[in-house]
């Protein structure tokens, strides 16, 4: 079974840019979370989709921060513009369904550096 | 108060020894709870999951979980080096019905060979 895929793995940017990062879940995977991990912190979710619905957004920075799931699958995770507090690891996870016990895979991330 | 808390470490133990990892959280409501391992520089992978009262074991991991004193940890038997990584505690509140899971930052685990 192929994992959560994730790209690019790797991207450095100057502060006020723009960034995208782009996420393929587990195939048939409802559920996908995008997740900000800064050094030394755990994991802090930014948006959880239900299919292509949004079902928490309440700690993405929306002034900045946009994601979309185009037809249930894939996502991608805007940032415009950016900040240095931006630098940290994205994680994108899937679940198979969005309920209780459900246990979420995460893909390999996609480490940002803002300078 | 942070809604999951863990001692961020490091935790040193030597080979072999029992390491035990703990975590609080803070509401009551919690439904279930994660145990992930993250090496240096990786992504985290599920271990354990625990969602009713009392230990749960699979393997070399024990999870436990005290729900009337909101805490949850994991024991690790016959340590390994291989172990050494970050272990972080996760939270499902599950409101509304769906998946709310919140993460502590991590306990670092170091196993001495």
């Amino acid at each position: 079974e192929a994992g959560v895929a994730q790209s690019p793995r790797y991207k450095i940017i100057e502060k006020r840019q723009s960034v995208a990062f782009w996420c393929n879940p587990i195939s048939g995977h409802a559920t996908l979370y995008w997740y900000q991990q800064i050094l030394g912190q755990g994991p802090k979710l930014l948006i959880q989709f239900q299919n292509n619905g949004v079902v928490d957004d309440s700690q993405l920075p929306k002034d900045r921060f946009s994601a979309e799931r185009l037809k249930g699958v894939d996502s991608t995770l805007k940032i415009q513009p950016a900040k240095l507090e931006d630098s940290a690891v994205y994680l994108c996870a899937s679940s198979l369904t969005g309920g209780m016990n459900t246990e979420a895979f995460f893909g390999q991330g996609t480490r940002l550096t803002v300078v | 108060q942070k809604e999951v808390e863990q001692n961020s470490g490091p935790l040193s133990v030597p080979e072999g020894a029992i390491a035990s990892l703990n975590c609080t959280y803070s509401d009551r409501v919690s439904q279930s709870f994660f145990w992930y391992r993250q090496y240096s520089g990786k992504s985290p992978e599920l271990i354990m999951s625990i969602y009713s009262n009392g230990d749960k074991e699979d393997g070399r991991f024990t999870a436990q979980l005290n729900k009337a004193s909101q805490y949850v940890s994991l024991l690790i038997r016959d340590s390994q080096p291989s172990d050494s990584a970050t272990y972080l505690c996760a939270v499902n509140q599950a409101p509304g019905g769906y998946q709310k899971v919140t993460f502590g930052t991590g306990t670092k685990l170091q196993v001495i060979p």
